[in-house]
């Protein structure tokens, strides 16, 4: 059972557009965190969100929570290049267990 | 400040033999994890250490796996004997303390059972 869905799993752009990816669960999230992920080198967390309804922004990159805490988007504006890569929406455990729980991912490419 | 390194970054093994990865993570991180990217999967949790104990091995598909953390600081993760389905990519992370603190994850090692 896939806990984290994640959509679209493929996505290809031109340099410049806007584009929105998305992660939904049909369980509350205590936590989320988005990461990203390079070809050849481990996930680097982008941002973590707590409060249903929370909005942060990452310079280009704005990360909005759903006032449920089961869904999340991370909206890109004027993708660049460098914004390739491997978006993992991750489900932080509550209580003692510190494992995360990962959806499969976006797969982002920006083309100049 | 050096992060999280493993080793090796790939390794091409023949099924039913052994194979050890190799984690170091940050220093004066407590806590080390395990997980494993199976193809065309998401990454899964593999085990947690804190310091040299065994916090949650919920994760671990079966007895060839066997982890240790000896003296709380580097790990490794022996898979005895490999098999097919145990290719993927192994990855490691290390945090602070636990609850909602940063992983930070190492590279990766990139097992091949053949």
């Amino acid at each position: 059972t896939q806990l984290l869905e994640q959509s679209p799993q493929f996505l290809s752009i031109q340099e410049g557009e806007n584009l929105t990816v998305y992660c939904n669960s049909s369980s509350v999230f205590s936590s989320l965190q988005w990461y990203r992920q390079e070809p050849g080198e481990g996930p680097v967390l982008l941002v973590t969100v707590v409060t249903g309804g929370e909005v942060k922004k990452l310079k280009r990159l704005t990360f909005q929570f759903g006032d449920a805490r089961k869904d999340s988007s991370l909206h890109i504006t004027a993708a660049q290049p460098g914004d390739t890569g491997l978006y993992l929406c991750v489900r932080h455990p509550r209580g003692g267990a510190d494992g995360l729980t990962f959806g499969k991912g976006t797969h982002l490419i920006i083309q100049p | 400040e050096a992060g999280v390194t493993q080793f090796p970054s790939h390794s091409v093994i023949e099924k039913g033999q052994t194979v050890t990865l190799r984690c170091d993570p940050i220093s004066g991180h407590d806590n080390l994890y395990w997980y494993r990217r199976v193809m065309g999967k998401e990454i899964k949790f593999l085990l947690h250490f804190v310091k040299e104990s065994k916090q949650d091995e919920s994760g671990m598909p079966n007895n060839r796996f066997l982890a240790e953390r000896t003296g709380g600081t580097y790990s490794t993760l022996k898979v005895q004997p490999a098999e097919l389905e145990d290719s993927g990519v192994y990855f490691c992370a290390s945090s602070f303390a636990t609850g909602v603190y940063e992983q930070y994850f190492g590279p990766g090692t990139r097992l091949t059972v053949t």
